[in-house]
């Protein structure tokens, strides 16, 4: 079956610090590949997505990669904000339609201090 | 992008009772699903809510336990039944506006803790 595996948190790091969250999959077919943040008291939000091997998605100042070769989409940021502390999730999505389904990450929970 | 109201948003609860989480929808959506976040996991989808017929549940979850009613296109129900503290998670419901868009929206979530 599907699987994501990403960095265990918690991460701690300083305003304007460099980011990177590993992620990595585990899929039977050709999955969309995503980034979901959920700040403080909030739902979850989709920062990026990806949906085929190469494609970059970016949003905020975050970037992830697709990359087929590696099964990854890790997610950077080269200078994080305060504002940045929350849990980021990866996940993906193998088909759409009646067969949708979201697998997740653990969540990393990422926070920034000034 | 879909706004998704949830209630409760949290609740306590005791063990033995059941509860009724409701997900509005601001707009007409193709598919609505139920997720389980337990303390320290990721999230786990529970089941597809199916409009006028019954939920398509996941691997280990079944109706008995999370009967899930969609009576329209905006709104559905999930019921934890007969709870017990192993139940305490967060329950957030999730919409897909077409059957064919990669981007799922998600509610606040309810935060269940069952004593």
């Amino acid at each position: 079956g599907n699987s994501v595996t990403q960095m265990e948190g918690p991460v701690t790091l300083s305003e304007e610090a460099f980011l990177t969250i590993n992620c990595t999959y585990t899929a039977t077919g050709y999955p969309s590949l995503f980034w979901y943040v959920q700040y403080p008291g909030e739902g979850l939000q989709l920062l990026l997505k990806a949906t085929k091997a190469d494609d970059k998605g970016s949003n905020k100042g975050f970037e992830a990669t697709y990359r087929k070769e590696t099964t990854s989409f890790h997610l950077e940021k080269g200078s994080v904000q305060v504002s940045d502390s929350a849990v980021y999730f990866c996940a993906l999505s193998e088909s759409g339609g009646s067969n949708y389904k979201l697998t997740f990450g653990k969540g990393t929970l990422l926070t920034v201090n000034p | 992008s879909a706004v998704i109201s949830q209630k409760p948003s949290r609740d306590i609860c005791q063990r033995g009772t059941s509860l009724t989480i409701q997900c509005q929808v601001d707009s007409q959506v193709t598919m609505m699903f139920w997720y389980r976040q337990q303390p320290g996991q990721s999230l786990t989808l529970i089941a597809t809510a199916n409009q006028g017929s019954e939920a398509t549940y996941e691997s280990g979850f079944v109706i008995d336990k999370f009967p899930i009613s969609r009576p329209n296109l905006t709104f559905s129900t999930l019921t934890v039944s007969n709870m017990s503290p192993e139940d305490s998670s967060i329950y957030l419901c999730s919409v897909l506006r077409r059957a064919d868009a990669s981007e799922a929206f998600f509610g606040q979530g309810t935060r269940l803790t069952v004593v």
